[in-house]
């Protein structure tokens, strides 16, 4: 099962909103209403912050939201702050594995 | 809490069996899952356990090769790791499938084991 396709990075200043894609096909993304994103700071676990495309977990701040259109998901951070800077992942049920995980993308606040 | 051990150095083609301890929550209302993150790379999903060990799945990549396992009673789950790859390198984590937040999303994860495999 190939990785989900995400940008190797992106960046913006605090303040902005930056999008963070993830492409995958119609066996997973597609196909599907079960898309992830998780946060990952340097030497820590991943953290859940969208999970079904749009939905966030208790606790996680609403600058954070998730959208799909097609075979490509987004993770949208609005007002940027420096502790959003970090590794970003998506993941999504496959019809072939249960989940797959994209690249990830390094977000720079700058 | 979920909290991994076992990683170490081991030659290829070696063994080893990674452990991870739940508390905090119904380890058995659960299922669980265990994912790998080579040096400096992305996350890569391994397999998933159902919450009465009637149900396992592994990434292709590891299929036949590494096995999990669980044991509600002791919370603990295990993943035996055979046939070792230089390319099975990495940080191994140990995490909970939701209940709550959808049905294939990882909500609480351990802070990993590193598994280097080396000659």
């Amino acid at each position: 099962q190939s990785a989900l396709t995400q940008p190797a990075s992106v960046s913006g200043s605090p303040g902005q909103s930056i999008t963070i894609s993830c492409t995958g096909t119609g066996s997973d993304i597609g196909g599907y209403n079960y898309v992830s994103w998780y946060q990952q700071h340097p030497g820590q676990a991943p953290k859940l912050m969208i999970y079904d495309v749009t939905n966030r977990p208790s606790g996680i701040s609403n600058r954070f939201s998730g959208s799909k259109s097609g075979n490509t998901a987004s993770l949208t951070i609005s007002g940027l702050q420096a502790e959003d800077e970090a590794d970003y992942y998506c993941s999504s049920f496959t019809s072939s594995s249960p989940l797959v995980f994209g690249g990830g993308t390094k977000l720079t606040v700058l | 809490q979920l909290v991994e051990s076992g990683g170490g150095l081991v030659k290829p083609g070696g063994s080893l069996r990674l452990s991870c301890a739940a508390s905090g929550f119904s380890f058995s209302d659960y299922y669980m899952s265990w994912v790998r993150q080579a040096p400096g790379k992305g996350l890569e999903w391994l397999s998933y356990i159902s919450p009465t060990d009637t149900y396992t799945k592994y990434a292709d990549s590891v299929k036949g090769r590494f096995t999990i396992s669980r044991d509600n009673g002791r919370t603990s789950l295990w993943l035996q790791m055979n046939s070792l790859r230089v390319e099975d390198t990495a940080l191994y984590y140990c995490a909970r499938v939701s209940n709550d937040y959808g049905d294939y999303s990882l909500d609480s994860w351990g802070q990993g084991t590193l598994v280097t495999v080396s000659s």
